[in-house]
């Protein structure tokens, strides 16, 4: 049983439209980080949360942005989808050193 | 940079054979290191971890192995069956802040 969410799990968009990829874990961890997988490789750290308040960017350059304002929810924004953007976005949580993954959501960018 | 990378990106095995993964990884100050099963359409999931102080760690059918001389790390699985078809990641804990460095992954394929 998942203890950390996301929403929607697939999505299709136009060009332009602006979207929020939601995250929600209830396990009341401090850290939350935001990974980009295309299909069959690696996962690419784009954003993480050490807590309330704190957001940094990760190892991948990405447009998108998040933010933290309760410690349960780490939603993601892309304010102007493009095609490049289509790709798969999991969310992780961590405590100590155990990582939690939500499924992902997977965007497709027409 | 730090990296971790893997050596085959496929591999098929038969039924009942047993399955080697391996993985380099080139930042020598990591001491900690996981190994994810990725099933298609679903997030990465735990398997089996390892600590630097340590050279192999079993589980249940797994077996990880690290080799901090030539900074390599291997996922052995016993009896490989049908429900382990998946790809396999190791990743490398970095820094004080938890962040996880994967490597490409090598997708297991296991035929009757």
């Amino acid at each position: 049983e998942a203890d950390i969410y996301q929403t929607p799990r697939y999505l299709v968009i136009g060009t332009g439209k602006k979207i929020t990829l939601e995250c929600s874990q209830t396990m009341g961890h401090d850290k939350m980080y935001w990974y980009q997988q295309d299909p069959g490789m690696e996962l690419h750290l784009i954003h993480y949360s050490y807590g309330v308040n704190s957001t940094e960017k990760g190892d991948l350059s990405s447009e998108s942005t998040v933010s933290r304002i309760r410690t349960e929810h780490f939603p993601l924004t892309l304010e102007s989808a493009r095609p490049s953007h289509t790709s798969q976005y999991l969310c992780a949580s961590s405590e100590n050193q155990g990582y939690t993954f939500g499924s992902g959501t997977r965007l497709t960018v027409v | 940079g730090e990296s971790v990378g893997l050596h085959l990106p496929t591999l098929s095995v038969q039924e009942g054979d047993n399955s080697i993964i391996n993985c380099a990884y080139s930042n020598s100050a990591s001491d900690y290191f996981i190994w994810y099963k990725q099933e298609s359409g679903k997030g990465p999931q735990f398997i089996i971890d390892i600590r630097s102080n340590m050279d192999k760690r079993q589980g249940q059918r797994v077996t990880v192995l690290l080799n901090k001389t030539v900074k390599h790390l291997s996922l052995q699985i016993a009896a490989t069956q049908p429900g382990d078809s998946a790809v396999y990641f190791c990743a490398e804990v970095s820094g004080g802040y938890n962040k996880l460095i994967f490597g490409a992954g090598t997708r297991l394929a296991v035929h009757p």
